[in-house]
């Protein structure tokens, strides 16, 4: 069964820095992931999804993510944080074939003056 | 509707009491998932309906959670004999696909507190 970890329960960071925040998987199989965000008093919404193709791929509001197979990661990262980015940030796996859709217990980014 | 929709949005109840929450989908979408989002703990898959295959209900963390669809639409989530680690916010989403790759819109969420 596949499983997600993300390690860093919590993220501080000042405006205009670069971020990254970890997320690793494990599976036996092909793979789809996703990172999803929930703002503040927000339902969880999708940032990104990898599904095949480029490892790395762009979602919404300048956050990008890069597949690494060899090392079952899935670290997402912006170049350059907005106070407006502080949320909670879900990373996601499902095994291909199948719907069922597991979920890391999320980091949380919270982004200073 | 245009969005997932969940109720009731909170809801208070007393340890031993049954509770049931409610997910409408949005319309069209084969699949409805149920989470369980707690302090620390981040999202805990519960169970899943995909059209009128058999639930994947792997995730429930006891007998005292059940869940149906019926109609292939609404979902109601029951929790029997409530407990006050049952406290959480129950979030239900819906998607159109088949394969796992597709986008899970989500609902605001259930606030359930078990005094």
């Amino acid at each position: 069964a596949q499983s997600v970890t993300q390690l860093d329960s919590q993220v501080p960071v000042f405006e205009e820095a670069p971020v990254e925040l970890r997320c690793n998987y494990s599976s036996s199989v092909s793979v789809y992931l996703f990172w999803y965000v929930q703002y503040p008093n927000q339902g969880l919404q999708l940032l990104l999804k990898y599904l095949s193709g480029s490892t790395l791929v762009k979602g919404i509001n300048g956050f990008e993510a890069e597949f690494n197979k060899s090392q079952t990661s899935f670290h997402l990262r912006k170049p350059s944080v907005h106070i407006s980015d502080t949320a909670e940030y879900f990373c996601a796996v499902s095994e291909k074939g199948f719907q069922k859709l597991v979920f890391g217990t999320g980091t949380r980014l919270l982004v200073s003056p | 509707g245009a969005g997932v929709s969940q109720s009731p949005s909170n809801k208070v109840t007393e340890k031993g009491k049954d509770v049931e929450l409610r997910c409408d989908p949005i319309s069209g979408h084969t699949a409805l998932y149920w989470y369980r989002q707690s302090l620390g703990q981040g999202l805990e898959f519960l169970i899943y309906f995909q059209g009128n295959s058999a639930p994947d209900k792997s995730g429930l963390p006891s007998d005292r959670f059940s869940a149906e669809r019926t109609g292939g639409s609404v979902s109601t989530l029951t929790i029997q004999r409530t407990q006050q680690e049952d406290s959480a916010v129950y979030l239900c989403a819906s998607s159109f696909g088949t394969g796992g790759d597709e986008k899970l819109f989500f609902g605001s969420g259930t606030q359930l507190s078990v005094l």
